[in-house]
């Protein structure tokens, strides 16, 4: 079975652009979860989606994030503007409960840089 | 705020020796989960323990937990250098159906 599929693996782009990340998480998981990770804070809960409903958005860090799950395939994390601060790498996990009583499967990350 | 606590920060060991890496949280739990991360990979699950259990075992894998002193430890039995990775532990929420807390981890470094 496939895993937790994210995209783009990389992305380099300049302050003030729109970026926006994706995610497919595996079928047949109910949560979807971004998270952030960077060396000072570590990994960082985002936004967590439930049956494709944000269920927590208290880790979003500025109304420049956003996040959607249009349907239980796919989910986006947008920033607009970006800014260098943004830089880190984000993953998306996916799993059948959000407590952690199921282990939870994550994607292999999108290395962003904002310059 | 950050529940689960991993300690060392950074662990080298020689390959064949035993790697333990600790883990101490600061609310009651309901389970706790290690996971590893290679670099420039996402986070792998390898064991979870609910808080009515002591021990479990995957392998070269053995994790303990002593709910008592809200402590939990990885041991690597016989590490291999491909056992170089970061280790975290997570947590629950001690209520609430709300999700894991990841610590900051442990930086293992393996050396042939």
């Amino acid at each position: 079975d496939a895993g937790v599929i994210q995209s783009p693996r990389h992305e380099v782009t300049e302050m003030g652009q729109e970026v926006t990340l994706r995610c497919k998480p595996i079928s047949g998981h109910d949560y979807l979860f971004w998270y952030r990770q960077t060396m000072m804070r570590g990994l960082e809960l985002l936004i967590y989606f439930n049956n494709n409903v944000p269920i927590d958005d208290s880790g979003m860090p500025e109304d420049r994030f956003s996040a959607k799950m249009p349907n239980a395939s796919f989910s986006t994390l947008k920033i607009q503007p970006s800014e260098p601060r943004d830089s880190a790498v984000y993953f998306c996990a996916s799993s059948s409960t959000p407590t952690g009583s199921q282990p939870q499967h994550f994607g292999d990350g999108t290395r962003l840089s904002i310059l | 705020s950050q529940q689960g606590e991993e300690d060392p920060q950074a662990l080298s060991i020689q390959e064949g020796e035993n790697a333990t890496m600790n883990c101490s949280y600061k609310t009651s739990i309901n389970n706790l989960q290690w996971y590893r991360q290679n670099s420039g990979r996402g986070l792998v699950h390898l064991i979870l323990i609910r808080s009515n259990e002591r021990e479990k075992h995957s392998g070269r894998l053995r994790v303990t937990l002593d709910t008592s002193k809200k402590s939990s430890s990885l041991l690597i039995t016989a590490s291999r250098a491909a056992d170089t990775a970061s280790y975290f532990c997570a947590t629950d929420r001690p209520s609430g159906n709300t999700p894991l807390v990841f610590g900051k981890g442990t930086r293992l470094s393996v050396i042939a």
